[in-house]
């Protein structure tokens, strides 16, 4: 598969606080590139997605931020919450390719 | 309710009899495709389907068959099964424009023996 990696394999947060996870990418013809969230006994759920033409791109609650330069993708999720607990996936692929390449998966633990 | 149904949801079979695990999505979406899951590797794209027989294959197609001949189900087959194919599976369907943004069942646990 792709180098599709995400920098931490565990990432514990306080509830209320701010949580960013990171994933590098080494594919520079990637143009599109998903965050995916995975509760435990479930399928992956999508989150948000941004396109190479953009820098940022806001959901509820979260927002993604691509530096197509250093090749990062990274997802912030604003006051974190219990169920937020999950593990969480970055994906890329690109426009001539419907391919989906995944991460390995960060688990965001958030602490009462 | 919009949903992609996975069945069986849990699976353990004997090395080298054929098996196959289906998968119908209710949303009339063109792009379907299968993943498997094992500890520290995420998901691995085995197959994808751009629409009604027309299928390609992903990252680990190796021991895998996959048939389209209609747009909601998309089967996954193991001709002869080996152990090495003891994984999580996923099925996924979304809009081909918009491939990220899928709808995944809830998963089929394979064990082989």
């Amino acid at each position: 598969g792709e180098n599709v990696g995400l920098h931490l394999p565990t990432l514990s947060v306080q509830e209320g606080d701010n949580s960013i996870i990171n994933c590098a990418y080494s594919n520079s013809a990637s143009d599109y590139f998903i965050w995916y969230k995975q509760e435990s006994g479930k399928g992956p759920q999508f989150i948000i997605d941004i396109r190479s033409n953009m820098d940022k791109r806001q959901g509820q609650r979260v927002t993604v931020l691509l530096n197509k330069t250093v090749k990062h993708l990274s997802l912030q999720i604003a006051a974190t919450q219990p169920g937020d607990s999950a593990v969480y996936f970055c994906a890329e692929s690109r426009s001539n390719d419907y391919k989906l390449s995944f991460g390995a998966g960060t688990t965001v633990t958030v602490r009462a | 309710e919009a949903q992609v149904t996975q069945n069986p949801r849990y699976l353990i079979t004997v090395t080298g009899k054929k098996l196959t695990v289906t998968c119908s999505q209710n949303m009339n979406h063109e792009y379907m495709s299968w993943y498997r899951q094992d500890p520290g590797l995420g998901l691995r794209q085995i197959y994808y389907s751009m629409n009604v027989e027309v299928t390609d294959k992903g990252d680990v197609p190796e021991g895998y068959k996959v048939s389209r001949k209609e747009k909601r189900n998309f089967p996954l087959i193991l001709e002869s099964p080996s152990p090495n194919q003891t994984s999580l599976y996923f099925c996924a369907s979304s809009l081909s424009i918009q491939v990220g943004e899928a709808f995944f069942g809830q998963g089929t646990r394979l064990t082989v023996v």
